[in-house]
């Protein structure tokens, strides 16, 4: 069964440092992996998604995640945080034929 | 525009009534998904459907009801026997396999 781990519930950086989220995987086949991000009392918008094509994966808001098979992860980057970036991250693995199994989530807190 | 909504965006109800959450998606999505989201637990899927007339259970079932009478509508009844039924409810859609989930803007219900 497919399975995905959020390393800390809650990351906290200061505005312009480096942001890391990070996501291990578990997947006996090649996994479908998704980012998505929640900000309080909404729903879900996707980042990005690997799909076994590149293994630089560029999101919107200048996100990008890199697919390490060896290492089963797919972290999260984002070179310099910004205030708006304070939400609620989710790793999300392809489960099914098109059923995702999502991990508890990343609370980043950007302090200014 | 193109999207899913949810309705209401708060709901109270008394312990031991059943109550029917709405979700719409004018996407022409042939997937439907409805999620629970509890503090620090990420999203748990609850039931899919994939076409019409048709539905699968999904992680937590127990105590929810779906119906997939339309392509665009796909309602979750809470039903009495759902032991711990407040939480944040997250309706999503998708074209098909690897393909992301849209999301609606979820349902919070309260049981008093």
């Amino acid at each position: 069964a497919q399975s995905v781990t959020q390393l800390g519930s809650h990351v906290s950086v200061s505005e312009g440092a480096l942001v890391l989220l990070r996501c291990n995987y578990s997947s006996s086949v090649p996994p479908y992996l998704f980012w998505y991000v929640q900000y309080p009392n909404q729903g879900l918008q996707l980042l990005l998604k690997y799909t076994s094509a590149a293994t630089l994966v560029k999101g919107i808001n200048g996100f990008e995640a890199e697919f390490k098979k060896s290492e089963t992860s797919f972290h999260l980057t984002k070179p310099s945080a910004h205030m708006s970036d304070a939400a609620e991250y989710f790793c999300a693995v392809l489960s099914g034929y098109s059923t995702l199994t999502f991990g508890k989530g990343t609370m980043l807190l950007v302090s200014p | 525009d193109g999207g899913i909504t949810q309705s209401p965006k708060y709901l109270f109800r008394k312990e031991g009534q059943n109550v029917t959450l709405s979700c719409e998606q004018n996407l022409n999505h042939d997937a439907m998904y409805w999620y629970r989201q509890d503090p620090g637990q990420g999203l748990r899927l609850i039931y899919y459907s994939q076409i019409v007339n048709d539905f699968q259970k999904g992680d937590i079932a127990e105590g929810y009801s779906v119906s997939r009478e339309k392509k665009e509508s796909f309602p979750l009844t809470v039903t009495s026997a759902q032991k711990n039924p407040t939480a944040f409810y997250l309706c999503a859609s998708s074209q098909g396999r690897a393909h992301e989930q849209f999301f609606g803007p979820g349902t919070r219900l309260t049981v008093l």
